[in-house]
């Protein structure tokens, strides 16, 4: 199986700051088809499912602020938030789907500072 | 809107089986890889396995191999997660989500199984 591994596990930025969150697999990620890095983000607020973030690697899903942006290639891959804001507060899941079983980071938990 | 609604909350026996639905609200079920992703109190998520209703595929992760049944019923665009010889550490909520290239779109609102004597 392929191993996410997120860092850092939890995270506090000031409102109004950016927001840096880690993710690495354990092997490559790229989907020759398409040339493009099979890896999603996800958000998930306490009581709720998770919500798709980023697709690709770095494609905003629809409806997502474009303070979220997602970058990296090869085995390390990155969430930005830019201009954190209070509603932001939630964990974040990071998860490859080149190959099945499609595994998750073990998600980073940030909070306001 | 692509909406998934589970079926409600089960309390289980050890070594029992539970079957949880995940129906379609709208949007060409067939087409799109279901995939069922469980989280223990507290913990992080934990993709159990998926279908491609159209193509009748189904892929387990292995932890999961030989308890777990995924399937569909494309009549009624619903798909089932059937989890058999049950023990505590199964506690968990589970989710359905529907997939595109294996990025899960849009999810159901969780169905929590509890497991105890």
């Amino acid at each position: 199986d392929i191993v996410m591994t997120q860092s850092p596990d939890s995270l506090a930025v000031s409102l109004g700051e950016r927001a840096t969150l880690n993710c690495r697999s354990s092997q490559s990620v790229l989907y020759s088809f398409n040339n493009k890095n099979s890896i999603a983000w996800y958000q998930q607020k306490p009581g709720q499912p998770p919500k798709l973030l980023i697709y690709w690697a770095s494609a905003p899903f629809s409806g997502v602020p474009d303070r979220f942006s997602g970058s990296g290639s090869g085995t390390d891959f990155t969430l930005t938030i830019s201009n954190l804001q209070a509603e932001d507060v939630a964990v974040y899941y990071c998860q490859q789907y080149y190959t099945t079983p499609y595994t998750f980071g073990q998600g980073t938990k940030l909070e306001i500072k | 809107q692509v909406q998934l609604v589970q079926s409600g909350a089960e309390v289980k026996k050890p070594g029992s089986s539970v079957k949880v639905s995940c129906k379609a609200s709208a949007g060409t079920f067939s087409s799109y890889p279901i995939s069922w992703v469980r989280q223990a109190p507290g913990q992080g998520l934990e993709w159990m396995g998926r279908i491609i209703p159209i193509l009748g595929t189904v892929n387990y992760a292995l932890k999961f191999q030989g308890r777990v049944t995924i399937t569909a019923d494309e009549s009624t665009g619903t798909a089932y997660m059937e989890l058999s010889s049950l023990r505590s550490e199964d506690t968990a909520l589970y989710y359905c989500a529907r997939d595109h290239h294996g990025d899960s779109r849009y999810w159901g609102q969780g169905t929590l199984v509890t497991v105890s004597s």
